[in-house]
């Protein structure tokens, strides 16, 4: 089955950049979309279709994705962006949704 | 505002059937998008589980196809979700939420708050 690589953890300065990975094969064929989990509550679509932004995702959320690795990019971080984000595709070959393993940010 | 929240019994004994329902607002199930069950063990990552458009079209995750069913009531706006066989594994945060299914794309843009579901004699 399709698996999705995300590092288990990202350290940034509060104004910083961070910049989370999700490495699969060949993962810039298929469409990824991200979400933001902060503790204790529900998922929250930060990105989908590798770049777009749901209304209401601020601009420093943005994404993008080719070859083997998306990324999800968060500018001029803030204390609030401190949560764990998931990456997520549609693996076509088996008709099911995967996510990635997770990465949680810490602002230091 | 599209709206979901998962209802049912937070302990089930293993061996038995785990059985949630989620209530829309906001939307109408029949108008459209399929719908979704995700689930969280503690302390880990998100697993899907399966979605359902409202006419009956649905995916599994071929990990728990065998144990999984959901079904959808569109004069209630409520969808749900049975897994059988439960065993302490199955143990986690069951999220409901909307599916934007597409040919070249499927994501989950509205949630519910999730409900914690314990599997134990």
């Amino acid at each position: 089955s399709y698996v999705l690589t995300q590092p288990p953890s990202v350290s940034v300065a509060p104004g910083q950049t961070a910049r989370i990975t999700c490495g699969g094969n060949n993962i810039g064929s298929k469409s990824v979309h991200w979400y933001q989990q902060e503790p204790g509550q529900a998922p929250v679509l930060v990105v989908h279709d590798d770049s777009d932004r749901p209304s209401g995702i601020p601009e420093r959320f943005s994404g993008s994705n080719s070859g083997n690795t998306a990324t999800l990019t968060i500018s001029r971080v803030e204390a609030a962006d401190e949560a764990d984000y998931y990456c997520q595709v549609w693996d076509s070959s088996s008709d099911h949704a995967v996510f990635g393993t997770g990465t949680k940010v810490t602002v230091l | 505002q599209v709206q979901l929240q998962e209802s049912g019994p937070g302990l089930v004994k293993p061996s038995e059937t785990l059985s949630l329902t989620c209530t829309v607002s906001g939307y109408s199930i029949s108008s459209g998008y399929y719908w979704g069950w995700i689930r969280q063990p503690p302390g880990k990552g998100l697993e899907w589980i399966g979605s359902m458009f409202h006419s009956g079209s649905t995916y599994y995750n071929p990990s728990l196809k065998s144990r999984v069913t959901i079904s959808v009531d569109t004069s209630k706006n409520q969808f749900s979700l049975k897994l059988s066989s439960v065993t302490a594994a199955d143990t986690a945060v069951y999220y409901c939420a909307r599916v934007v299914m597409t040919t070249v794309s499927t994501d989950f843009d509205y949630w519910g708050q999730g409900t914690l579901v314990t599997v134990s004699s």
